[in-house]
């Protein structure tokens, strides 16, 4: 495996059900984002983890809570979302320096649709 | 006023055209540009990456910087079937030490380059 996986590649869930999205990166990076990817939108920064510590939080709804046990895996916890909640999530891994701007390797994304 | 600003498209051109995309912004703080590309289905891959104003060249791929217009430009030639994709401009400011630079992506502009 190289790169950044994501699982699942798709996922379809109802209101009221509990389900996990997985990321895993194989580059040996330092620091792990979770993106919301909306049709017509930018990319939407919702947490950074920094060393497995969360250093931000982009003032996202707590129906989602992301967990990063060691520095190659990263998860976003659901519960109880919303329609509008429906989009592709992506997750991306970066190598922080302080060298150099922060290029950010992405994972293919899970395509939630919430029923 | 968005902090990035992309033109969505769609653009569509013949095989063999010189394609433009471009992308204004409003934070002089940024410091690193970059663009990425993202096909159908998958996630955003790193395209090109420059710093500060200037031109940089790779292939058929030219990316210019101009700081003093704050404005971003991806110059495509001889464009091709499979450079049908989602192109999109993200930038940050300086980023010291460990501290990561947020990305700020624009809305990506969809491009179809048809035989």
């Amino acid at each position: 495996e190289t790169g950044v996986t994501q699982t699942p590649r798709h996922l379809v869930m109802g209101m009221t059900n509990k389900k996990s999205l997985k990321c895993e990166q194989h580059l040996g990076h330092n620091a792990m984002y979770w993106y919301k990817q909306s049709a017509k939108k930018p990319l939407e920064l919702m947490f950074v983890y920094s060393l497995e510590e969360r250093v931000e939080n982009n003032s996202v709804p707590s129906r989602f809570s992301p967990e990063c046990p060691n520095s190659s895996h990263l998860f976003l916890h659901l519960h109880t979302l919303q329609p509008e909640d429906s989009a592709l999530y992506l997750c991306a891994s970066s190598q922080l320096t302080g060298e150099r701007g922060d290029i950010q390797y992405f994972g293919a994304g899970t395509r939630l649709s919430v029923l | 006023q968005k902090e990035v600003e992309q033109d969505p498209g769609p653009l569509s051109v013949p095989e063999g055209a010189i394609v433009s995309l471009n992308c204004t912004y409003s934070n002089s703080a940024f410091q690193y540009f970059m663009w990425y590309r993202q096909y159908s289905r998958k996630g955003p891959e790193l395209l090109m990456y420059t710093y500060s104003s200037g031109n940089k060249e790779d292939g058929r791929f030219t990316a210019q910087v101009d700081k003093s217009s704050k404005y971003i430009s991806l110059f495509i030639r001889d464009s091709q079937p499979s450079d049908s994709a989602t192109y999109l401009c993200a930038m940050s400011p300086y980023a010291g030490g460990t501290s990561y630079g947020k990305l700020t992506f624009g809305q990506g502009t969809i491009l179809t380059v048809h035989p």
